[in-house]
């Protein structure tokens, strides 16, 4: 079965500019997670999203947005980049529901943000 | 505000060794508890899963869980060189299925 697949893998921007990121689960997986994981900050949850549906969400500026269509794949966008959204940014998808709550990571994307 | 406590280490153990890391938590609804692995400049890999207090072993790994003591740890068996990585604790409460992690253990098995 193949994994989690994220694209693209690098990604250089310019402060002010927007970003969209890309992300297909696994097979059978409804629910994606996003995640962005910085040397200072460590692995943060970004927003969950279940069968189109965004169930959770963390606590990040409303720059950072997100959808997933109705085959599961999910995109995420972040405008009016700042230095500081430079990241890797990293989708895990999972079933979603009981009883397996195990979550996959993508290879991720590395954003800079210059 | 939801905590996962790590030791940052390095922690070094010589190869055969048991390496044993340890991961406390703050959120008593904390339900689920997961351990992963990941090598520099690679994603997280999900190495186990515990739901229910007490052990849960898979190969080499045994995932050790006291909601009680608000405590998990991971015990590696038989240590290998390739098994240099730093090892990250995550919680979730099932609600919310967002995971918390911890700032991660980085273990250095030397040969």
């Amino acid at each position: 079965k193949a994994g989690v697949t994220q694209t693209p893998r690098y990604l250089i921007k310019t402060r002010g500019q927007q970003v969209t990121l890309s992300c297909s689960p696994i097979s059978g997986h409804r629910s994606v997670s996003w995640y962005q994981q910085t040397p200072g900050q460590g692995l943060q949850f970004l927003f969950e999203y279940f069968s189109e549906t965004q169930r959770n969400k963390g606590n990040f500026p409303g720059r950072f947005s997100g959808r997933q269509f109705s085959n599961s794949r999910s995109e995420m966008n972040v405008s009016t980049l700042e230095l500081g959204d430079s990241a890797l940014y990293l989708c895990a998808s999972s079933l979603g529901q009981p009883p397996d709550y195990e979550q996959y990571f993508g290879p991720g994307t590395r954003l800079t943000v210059t | 505000q939801k905590e996962v406590e790590q030791n940052s280490g390095p922690l070094s153990v010589p190869e055969g060794a048991i390496a044993s890391l340890n991961c406390t938590y703050s959120d008593r609804v904390s339900q689920s508890f997961f351990w992963y692995r990941q090598y520099s400049g690679k994603s997280p890999e999900l190495i186990m899963s515990i739901y229910s207090n007490g052990d849960k072993e898979d190969g080499r790994f045994t995932a050790q869980l006291n909601k009680a003591s608000q405590y998990v740890s991971l015990l590696i068996r038989d240590s290998q060189p390739s098994d240099s990585a730093t090892y990250l604790c995550a919680v979730s409460d099932t609600g919310r299925r967002a995971l918390t992690f911890g700032s991660g253990t980085r273990l250095q098995v030397q040969p």
